[in-house]
C-alpha cells in the first residue's frame, strides 16, 4: 500500500522558517517524480513544486522561488521542503503527492501557519 | 501560466441524476507527439486529500466506479457523473500538467439536492 506521511509543519512567525518532510513507502520511491500540494484554508489547490527521481531538476510556482527548497533522499525514501522568508499566504495545509505529471496518491497533509 | 477555469462553482443534483462539470484551459493541453490530453480530474471529499479519478482526460484511475467519466480534448472538458451517488458528495477539481506550473481549476462543490 502506498504511503506518504507528512510531518513538520506548525505555527511559525512571518519571516521564519519551517521544515516540511515527507516519509513514502509501499512503491520504489527512486522511480517516482514526486509534488508538493498546497491548500489555504477553505481554498483550493495549488501546485507548489516538484522534483526529478534522482533530484536534478526541481521546479517552482513563481510565489516560492528563491524561498523554499525542494529536495529528497532516496536512500530514506524520504522528501523536504524546506521553507524560509515564510508569508501568511503561506499558511495552508501542505500535500506531498506521488508523482510530477499525474497526482496519484496525497499524504493526509501537514497544516503551516504563518502568524505573529 | 494556463489558467484552468471550472463551472459552475457548485451545483445540486438529485440522487442518481447526471452531473456535468465543465473546465476550460486558456491554451490548448494536447501534446502532439501523443495525440493525448494532459488533463486530470480530482475528487476531493471533506477532511479528506484529493484523490485522483481522471488522467489523460478520459482514462479512469483503477478502481473509480464507471458511473465517472471524462471528455473533451484540446481546450475544453467535461466530467460527468451519471447517476449521482450519495458518497460522490465532494469538491471535484481539473488539474493541466501540460506546463509547469501545473495548475488546477478553482473547483466545483457537487451537492445532493
Amino acid at each position: 500500500e502506498v504511503q506518504l506521511v507528512e510531518s513538520g509543519g506548525g505555527l511559525v512567525q512571518p519571516g521564519g522558517s519551517l521544515r516540511l518532510s515527507c516519509a513514502a513507502s509501499g512503491f520504489i520511491f527512486s522511480n517516482y517524480w514526486m509534488s508538493w500540494v498546497r491548500q489555504a484554508p477553505g481554498k483550493g489547490l495549488e501546485w507548489v513544486a516538484n522534483i526529478k527521481p534522482d533530484g536534478s531538476e526541481k521546479y517552482y510556482v513563481d510565489s516560492v522561488k528563491g524561498r523554499f527548497t525542494f529536495s529528497r533522499d532516496n536512500a530514506k525514501n524520504s522528501l523536504y521542503l524546506q521553507m524560509n522568508s515564510l508569508r501568511a499566504e503561506d499558511t495552508a495545509v501542505y500535500y506531498c503527492v506521488r508523482g510530477g505529471q499525474w497526482f496519484g496518491a496525497w499524504g493526509q497533509g501537514t497544516l503551516v501557519t504563518v502568524s505573529s | 501560466d494556463i489558467v484552468m477555469t471550472q463551472s459552475p462553482d457548485s451545483l445540486a443534483v438529485s440522487l442518481g441524476e447526471r452531473a456535468t462539470i465543465n473546465c476550460k484551459s486558456s491554451q490548448s493541453v494536447l501534446y502532439s507527439s501523443n495525440n493525448k490530453n494532459c488533463l486530470g480530474w480530482y475528487q476531493q471529499k471533506p477532511g479528506q486529500p484529493p484523490k485522483m479519478l481522471i488522467y489523460w482526460a478520459s482514462t479512469r484511475e483503477s478502481g473509480v466506479p464507471d458511473r465517472f467519466s471524462g471528455s473533451g480534448s484540446g481546450t475544453d472538458f467535461t466530467l460527468t457523473i451519471s447517476s449521482l451517488q450519495a458518497e460522490d458528495v465532494a469538491v471535484y477539481y481539473c488539474h493541466q500538467c501540460y506546463s509547469t506550473p501545473r495548475t488546477f481549476g478553482q473547483g466545483t462543490k457537487v451537492e445532493i439536492k
